[in-house]
């Protein structure tokens, strides 16, 4: 079967550094992606891993290892505006996205 | 237009009823989706289509009907609302279905079924 799996909420301090994990399993893999969305807003895009290692770009940068079905989100210098959930997902073999009930992330002054 | 967009923004429907959510895009994008996000769930994929003239069942498909008739549309129906359809309804775009294509999300529609 295939599952994924994030924490429901997590909280940081303005500033500082936060890993959002995810974990998956399926048989067939196309990529992880995750997304940002605002309380009431749509999701955008972040990133996307296809390859194991680490993807930078700006304040965030995403990790993947597909030998251990994980990923991780890690976002710097941590902004009040960077409060929201950030969903994973990956691409299974039919090229459809498999989302993750998203990580609530809180960002206290 | 820019991206995507939906309507209505929000609907209460009572139960039974028939509903066409609508959804277009000015991106030229061939991939598009409907998908449903309920409070504690992932988003879940209601139907697809890979290019116009196309669609396919995605992992909630029951309930809801799609049709594909040109590249910018794609309206979900409801034939007749029940409450365990009240969600969010997402419609999203890409380019392409595999791959390196991200999805763009229009800003949803609320739908309360009563």
């Amino acid at each position: 079967g295939q599952n994924i799996d994030q924490p429901t909420e997590m909280t940081a301090t303005e500033g500082a550094i936060v890993q959002i994990n995810c974990t998956y399993q399926t048989s067939g893999f196309n990529g992880l992606f995750w997304y940002q969305q605002h309380a009431g807003e749509a999701p955008t895009f972040l990133s996307y891993n296809v390859l194991d290692g680490l993807e930078e770009k700006g304040r965030f940068s995403s990790f993947l290892s597909r030998s251990k079905g994980y990923s991780y989100l890690l976002l710097k210098e941590l902004q009040m505006k960077d409060s929201a959930s950030y969903l994973c997902a990956f691409m299974d073999s039919n090229y459809q996205l498999i989302w993750g009930a998203g990580t609530k992330l809180i960002i206290k002054p | 237009i820019a991206g995507i967009t939906q309507a209505p923004t929000s609907q209460i429907l009572a139960a039974g009823r028939r509903m066409t959510l609508r959804c277009t895009q000015d991106m030229r994008h061939n991939a598009m989706y409907w998908y449903r996000q309920d409070l504690g769930l992932g988003l879940r994929l209601i139907h697809y289509s890979n290019t116009a003239g196309t669609t396919g069942k995605g992992e909630v498909p029951d309930g809801y009907s799609v049709s594909r008739a040109n590249t910018d549309d794609f309206p979900l129906t409801l034939a007749s609302a029940v409450p365990s359809q009240t969600s969010v309804y997402f419609c999203a775009s890409s380019a392409g279905s595999g791959g390196h294509n991200e999805q763009f999300f229009g800003p949803g529609t609320r739908l309360t079924v009563l």
